[in-house]
This record gives C-alpha cells, sequence and structure tokens, in this order.
C-alpha cells in the first residue's frame, strides 16, 4: 500500500510570494495533520484536519491556512513568504482524530522541503 | 519554551556500545511517542508509551516512561551502523487538539 505521499519535494521561492503544498494520506486515513521542521529542530504542529474540518491549529501566523477535501488530501497554503518559512514541511496522516487522551500512530510523508530566498 | 528537552543533542559512538538518549519534561504527557528519522526522510514511529512506568522493549531498543510521565528514555544494546540517525520524542497532552509536541532530537551516529 502506498504511503503519505507529498508534492513537490523541493520548492524554491522568493520572499513574498505564495505558496502551495499538497498531501495525499494513506487510504483510508481521515485525519491529516501538517508540521513543520527547521533544520536542527524537531518538528512544530501547524494544522490537524478531520472528516474536512480543522480539528487544531498550532500558533503560526495566519499568512498559513490549509484544507482538506472529499478524499482527505490537503493542501497548505502560505503567503507572503518569509525567509524564516523555510523548512522542512511534513505531512501526517492517522486513521482517527488525534485527541490528546489518546493519539492513533501518525504516519509522516517524507516532506516538502521549501527553500525562500 | 522548549516543553521536550532531548539529550544529548548529538552522539557519536562505535558498533557495538551502549547508549541511552534522554527525553524531559516539567510538563505531564497523556503519552509519548519515540520515532526515527532519516535524512529526505520523514519520521517513523518506532514505539507509544501510554502508561506511568511503563517499559518497551524493540529488540535492542528498550523504552521506558517515566512514573510521573513527564519524562522518557530510549536505550540502545550493541548498537549498529544500521542505528544511525536521528531520535525525536514528541509527546501528547489531555485536554490539546491533539498536535504532538516534538523534543528538538537526538543525532546518532554509529561507526562501523
Amino acid at each position: 500500500d502506498a504511503g503519505v505521499t507529498q508534492s513537490p519535494t523541493h520548492l524554491i521561492k522568493t520572499r513574498g510570494q505564495h505558496v502551495t503544498l499538497r498531501c495525499s494520506p494513506i487510504s483510508g486515513h481521515k485525519s491529516v495533520s501538517w508540521y513543520q521542521q527547521v533544520l536542527g529542530q524537531g518538528p512544530q504542529f501547524i494544522f490537524q484536519y478531520y472528516e474536512k474540518e480543522e480539528r487544531g491549529r498550532g500558533n503560526f501566523p495566519d499568512r498559513f491556512s490549509a484544507r482538506q477535501f472529499p478524499n482527505y488530501s490537503s493542501e497548505l497554503n502560505v503567503n507572503a513568504l518569509l525567509l524564516g518559512d523555510s523548512a522542512l514541511y511534513l505531512c501526517a496522516s492517522s486513521s482517527t482524530a488525534q485527541r490528546g487522551s489518546y493519539n492513533s500512530p501518525l504516519h509522516f510523508g517524507n516532506g516538502t522541503r521549501l527553500t525562500v530566498t | 519554551t522548549q516543553l521536550l528537552e532531548q539529550s544529548p543533542q548529538f552522539l557519536s559512538i562505535q558498533e557495538g556500545e551502549n547508549l541511552t538518549v534522554y527525553c524531559n519534561s516539567s510538563s505531564v504527557f497523556s503519552s509519548l511517542q519515540w520515532y526515527r528519522q532519516e535524512p529526505g526522510e520523514g519520521p517513523v514511529l518506532l514505539v507509544t508509551v501510554v502508561t506511568g512506568g511503563e517499559v518497551k522493549k524493540l529488540k535492542r531498543l528498550t523504552f521506558q516512561f517515566g512514573d510521573a510521565r513527564k519524562d522518557s528514555s530510549l536505550h540502545i544494546t550493541a548498537a549498529q551502523p544500521g542505528d544511525t540517525g536521528l531520535y525525536l520524542c514528541a509527546g501528547a497532552q489531555w485536554g490539546s487538539q491533539g498536535n504532538l509536541i516534538f523534543g528538538k532530537g537526538t543525532k546518532l551516529s554509529v561507526k562501523p
């Protein structure tokens, strides 16, 4: 079975531009989460979507937005790119919604490496 | 503020040695997960510990969750070059929106 797939794998953008990153979850998984991993750091939570609804949002500015489609795939959008947005953007899927008391395993994709110049 | 502190940040050892990686916090977690991440890839889940004091073994890897659910350790016996990678601990908190809080990771290099 295919794992979590993300596209594109690499992307170079200029400050002020907009970017859209895409994620296809494992078949049957209805929850998608987005994480940002800056070089030398652990991943930081951006969004969680379950059944097309936003279920959680991390401490990121409004320039970051996301959505989930009826087929459970997801897009992460970032507007007005800053140099500090350069990072590996990870998408993870799971079979159930991530709740604080119990978390079904997260399956990560290999990420999109975004470089902002 | 980094809620989960991992130590050491870097570890370079010879094949066959034992090692322990620590994950500490002042916060209580409902569960804690350990991941391994290789260059150019996403993190891969190794284990989830849920009960305070719980010990789980995965071949040469032993994971322990602290009694107070604030800390965890990963012990590797007789490390092999294939163990090389970035080890990340991640905690989940009651009442959170379901996100995981990750530590910065321990970069392990095992030399033949």
